[in-house]
C-alpha cells in the first residue's frame, strides 16, 4: 500500500506570495494532520481534519487554512508569506487501531520563502 | 494542557553502548505517547507507542520504552547503539486518542565507531 504522499517535496516561495500544499492519506485513513517543522525544532500542530471537518487547530494565524476533500486527500494553504513560514511542512494520516490510534507521516514538503 | 520535555538537546554514544534518550510528559488526562524517529530530510517514523495495554513497549529497530506514571516519563532505550541509529528522535504526546500530537524539541543521537 502506498504511504501517505506529500506535493510538492520542495518549493521556494517570495515573501507575500501565496502556496498550497497538498497530501494524499493512506488509503481508508478517514484523519489528516499538518504541521510545521521549523529546522532544529520539533513539530508544531496546525490542524487536523476527519471527515472533511475540522477537529483542531493550533496556534497559528488565519493565513493558514486548510480543508479535506471527500477522497479524504487535504490541502493547506498558507497566504501572504513570511520569510518564518520557512519550515518542513508535514502531514499526517491516523486511524483507530482498536489499542489507540496510530499516526503515519509523508516525507514532507520543504517551503522555502526568500 | 499536554507537554513534552525532553531532556539533552544531543546524545552521544559509543557503537556498542546503551542508547537512553528521556521525555518526561505533562497531562492532564492519562496519555497516549510517542517516540519518533527522523534522518535527515525525512519525514517521521514511528518506533513505538503506549497506549495503556502494556508500561513496557517494545517497539522496531530494538528499542522499547517503559511508561512511569509515577515519574512522568516515557525513556527511550536500546541495549547496543549502530551506526544507522544515529537519527533526530522525538517524543510525543496525545490527551485523546486521535487527535492532535505535541512533540518535544527532540534529541540528536550520535554514534561514534
Amino acid at each position: 500500500d502506498a504511504g501517505v504522499t506529500q506535493s510538492p517535496t520542495h518549493l521556494i516561495k517570495t515573501r507575500g506570495q501565496h502556496v498550497t500544499l497538498r497530501c494524499s492519506p493512506i488509503s481508508g485513513h478517514k484523519s489528516v494532520s499538518w504541521y510545521q517543522q521549523v529546522l532544529g525544532q520539533g513539530p508544531q500542530f496546525i490542524f487536523q481534519y476527519y471527515e472533511k471537518e475540522e477537529r483542531g487547530r493550533g496556534n497559528f494565524p488565519d493565513r493558514f487554512s486548510a480543508r479535506q476533500f471527500p477522497n479524504y486527500s487535504s490541502e493547506l494553504n498558507v497566504n501572504a508569506l513570511l520569510l518564518g513560514d520557512s519550515a518542513l511542512y508535514l502531514c499526517a494520516s491516523s486511524w483507530n487501531t482498536g489499542e489507540g490510534y496510530g499516526y503515519t507521516f509523508g516525507s514532507g514538503t520543504r517551503l522555502t520563502v526568500v | 494542557a499536554q507537554s513534552v520535555t525532553q531532556l539533552g538537546s544531543h546524545v552521544s554514544v559509543s557503537e556498542g553502548a546503551l542508547v537512553l534518550l528521556r521525555c518526561n510528559y505533562s497531562s492532564s488526562v492519562p496519555p497516549y505517547l510517542f517516540w519518533y524517529v527522523q534522518y535527515p530530510n525525512q519525514g517521521l517514523q514511528l518506533l513505538l507507542k503506549y497506549t495503556s495495554a502494556a508500561t513496557l513497549v517494545k517497539g522496531i529497530n530494538g528499542f522499547e520504552a517503559e511508561f512511569k506514571k509515577s515519574e512522568t516519563s516515557f525513556h527511550l532505550t536500546k541495549p547496543s547503539a549502530h551506526m544507522s541509529d544515529a537519527a533526530e528522535y522525538f517524543c510525543a504526546v496525545s490527551a485523546q486518542a486521535g487527535t492532535a500530537l505535541i512533540f518535544g524539541k527532540g534529541t540528536t543521537l550520535s554514534v561514534s565507531s
